[in-house]
């Protein structure tokens, strides 16, 4: 199995700009979730999915961020429009059952 | 929300040496996992560990789950086992998602 896969994994933006992270979970695995990660507030859940469809939303930060989950392998995080401190590692994970699993991270950088 | 906190927050070790690294949390769980966020920043899985002991290599967690704490023991450590170590707990009476500690700091030197 390939992992969960996250893309791209390095985005620049400018402020203002639309921003759009991509997540594709591991076959099977019945629930994803978003995460954020940055040195003042360190993992902060943002999202989670359970067979597609979102359960909770409350670590969302405001309503320039979206996630949605339109099948089984496919997730995508939207930020509109973005800010400076917006800059932050995104991660994707899925689980099945107990476990969860990492992608690699997306490294927003907003300017 | 559940509280986990973690300790010590940074740990420097020489090369061979054991560790051991704490987990407390608020409330009573029914996940609770360990992970390594390596230097390239990916997080791997090391442990699901809500009760009881388990034990990988080098590594080895125990959970008391009615004292609400987890030790994750590092024996031999090795240089490749610097990086961040993340507990993460779901509450009894919460959603489904891990809430995060802020993580315990380690390098190895050599």
């Amino acid at each position: 199995d390939a992992g969960v896969i996250q893309s791209p994994r390095h985005e620049v933006t400018e402020m203002g700009q639309e921003v759009t992270l991509r997540c594709k979970p591991i076959s099977g695995h019945d629930y994803l979730f978003w995460y954020r990660q940055t040195m003042m507030r360190g993992l902060e859940l943002l999202i989670y999915f359970n067979n597609n469809v979102p359960i909770d939303d409350s670590g969302m930060p405001e309503d320039r961020f979206s996630a949605k989950m339109p099948n089984a392998s496919f997730s995508t995080l939207k930020i509109q429009p973005s800010e400076p401190r917006d800059s932050a590692v995104y991660f994707c994970a899925s689980s099945l059952g107990q476990k969860a699993f990492f992608g690699q991270g997306t490294r927003l950088t907003v300017v | 929300g559940i509280q986990v906190e973690q300790s010590p927050p940074d740990l420097i070790l020489q090369e061979g040496a054991n560790s051991t690294l704490r987990c407390n949390f608020s409330d009573s769980v029914n996940n609770l996992q360990w992970f390594h966020q390596n230097p390239w920043g990916q997080l791997i899985n090391l442990f699901y560990i809500p009760s009881g002991t388990k034990q990988n290599g080098r590594l080895s967690a125990t959970t008391v789950a009615t004292e609400r704490y987890s030790l994750l023991y590092i024996s031999s450590s090795q240089t490749t086992d610097s990086g961040v170590y993340f507990c993460a707990v779901r509450g009894s009476n919460s959603g489904y998602a891990l809430n995060f500690g802020k993580g315990t700091s380690l390098l190895v030197t050599p």
